[in-house]
C-alpha cells in the first residue's frame, strides 16, 4: 500500500464532477485500476487502463494515465449519490507476489445533495 | 455464475480460538488470494495461490495458513486468533495465461472481531 498514494477525502456538490487522483511508483506495472468498494461491501472493478495507454473513457468515467510522473486520475462525470463511495487505486500484476495487485488506502468521496 | 462467495460474514473470536474463512469461486480461475483491509488502509496480501496445490506468502502471512486442494477453493484458517487480526477478509480470483492475467474478482468479504 505505501507505493500507491491517494488523497483521503474528497467532497462533491451532486452534478458536478469528481477528480480523484493516484500516484504510484512501480514503472513496471502493466495495469491500473480504479475499484469502487460501497459501505460493508466488496471491491468492484469499475475500469483499468493499460500502461502504453494515456487515456480510457467509458460512459462517465475517464481514467488518465501520465507514466512519466506515475500519476493516475479518475475523473466522474455528472456525479450521483449513488457514487459515494470509496475508491481504491491498485497497480499490478505483480509477478513477484502472485501477480496479486498493490492498493492504495483508497480515497472516500462524498456527494452531497 | 456466483462468482467468489465467501463465508462467514460476519464473525467475533476470542482470544486464542481458531476459525476457518471459506472463499470458493466457480469461473475456473487458476490463481486466487487472500487480502485483509484494516481500517482506512488499503489491502495487504496475505496468502495466494497460482494453482490446485500450490500456495505461498504475501505481504502479511504470520497467523494465517491457507490450502488449496481444488481449483475452487482457497481456505484461510486462524489458528490461534489475536485482536491484531481484526480486520475485514477479501478473497479473490483471477485467470492466468501464458503472459495474460485478467482482471482479480473479489469476493464481499469477512468482517471478523477478536476480542
Amino acid at each position: 500500500g505505501e507505493d500507491v498514494e491517494q488523497s483521503l477525502f474528497l467532497s462533491v456538490r451532486e452534478g458536478d464532477s469528481s477528480v480523484i487522483n493516484c500516484t504510484y511508483t512501480d514503472s513496471s506495472s502493466t495495469y491500473l485500476y480504479w475499484y469502487k468498494q460501497e459501505p460493508g461491501a466488496g471491491l468492484q472493478l469499475l475500469t483499468y487502463i493499460f500502461s502504453n495507454m494515456d487515456m480510457k473513457q467509458d460512459q462517465r468515467l475517464t481514467v488518465l494515465l501520465n507514466k512519466k510522473d506515475k500519476h493516475l486520475s479518475l475523473r466522474i462525470a455528472d456525479t450521483q449519490t449513488g457514487d459515494s463511495a470509496i475508491y481504491f487505486c491498485a497497480e499490478g500484476p505483480r509477478s513477484s507476489s502472485g501477480y496479486a495487485l498493490n492498493f492504495g488506502k483508497g480515497t472516500s468521496l462524498l456527494v452531497t445533495p | 455464475n456466483a462468482g467468489v462467495t465467501q463465508t462467514p460474514k460476519f464473525r467475533i473470536l476470542k482470544i486464542g480460538q481458531s476459525m476457518t474463512l471459506q472463499c470458493t469461486q466457480d469461473m475456473n480461475h487458476n490463481y486466487m488470494y487472500w487480502y485483509r483491509q484494516d481500517p482506512g488502509m488499503g489491502l495487504k496480501l496475505i496468502y495466494y495461490s497460482v494453482g490446485a496445490g500450490i500456495t505461498d506468502k504475501g505481504e502479511v502471512p504470520n497467523g494465517y495458513n491457507v490450502s488449496r486442494s481444488t481449483t475452487e477453493d482457497f481456505p484461510l484458517r486462524l489458528e490461534l486468533a489475536a485482536p491484531s487480526q481484526t480486520s475485514v477478509y477479501f478473497c479473490a480470483s483471477s485467470y492466468r495465461q501464458g503472459t495474460r492475467t485478467d482482471t482479480q474478482y473479489f469476493g464481499p468479504g469477512t468482517r471478523l472481531t477478536v476480542l
